[in-house]
């Protein structure tokens, strides 16, 4: 089963409206963490909104914000007020305590938004 | 501030042959991990190392290896390669090993093999 489910491979939105990128997660684990990261074509990730399992607020940051249901295991990305600079493509991941101590990133397959003027 | 630097930012190899990707963490973090990430999918966790110690492991074969330096900057090797390696391959570099979120990723190497 993918650990990781991110429904949306592309979507095309106008410039200035608010944009949801959908992920769903699947883990046993109660203590995990998860990330939305932004790649650019030049391929370097770019980090940009964390929520812990325990954290009782959904994480902002700036134009961002993750809509975390943790009963549902889902961790939506909204970003309002979409910018040309925001086409990329986008990835869920999620960090997992694991036994020896790793805490090695498990992605999505990503979503590629393109922001149209 | 430097951040995650890696070399070479592109590489052509054979069939068969050996390669080694190089990455230099941000000043201070001690922990380096190496995904790969195969064109349209997303990245794929292969090692993790912390104090010079391996930490983790993905599901890659054994002609898969790294190591940490004590400057904590790492290199990944890849013996016998084949045409399925071509990839990006990411580092990214943590303060600890465990229990923090803040991974920065540097903006990898791209491997192509003929």
């Amino acid at each position: 089963a993918q650990k990781i489910t991110q429904t949306q491979p592309g979507m095309f939105v106008q410039e200035k409206e608010a944009v949801t990128l959908d992920c769903t997660y699947d883990t046993s684990d109660p203590s995990y963490g998860l990330f939305w990261y932004k790649q650019p074509s030049s391929g370097e990730m770019i980090f940009l909104i964390y929520q812990g399992s325990y954290d009782q607020q959904n994480a902002t940051e700036g134009r961002y914000s993750l809509n975390f249901q943790k009963a549902r295991k889902s961790a939506n990305l909204v970003i309002s007020a979409s910018q040309l600079g925001d086409s990329a493509m986008y990835f869920c991941a999620m960090r997992e305590r694991t036994g020896g101590g790793a805490d090695g990133l498990t992605f999505g397959k990503g979503t590629h938004l393109i922001i149209q003027p | 501030d430097a951040g995650v630097t890696q070399s070479p930012t592109h590489l052509i190899k054979t069939r068969g042959q050996q390669v080694t990707l190089r990455c230099s963490p941000i000043s201070g973090h001690k922990s380096v991990s190496w995904y790969q990430q195969v064109l349209g999918q997303g990245p794929q966790f292969i090692f993790q190392y912390y104090e010079k110690e391996e930490r983790g492991r993905g599901n890659f074969p054994d002609r898969f290896s790294a190591r940490q330096f004590p400057n904590y900057s790492s290199e990944l090797n890849v013996n016998a390669l084949l045409l399925g390696d071509s990839a990006l391959y990411l580092c990214a570099s943590s303060l600890v090993g465990q229990g923090d979120y803040g991974y920065t990723f540097g903006s990898g190497t791209r491997l192509t093999v003929v």
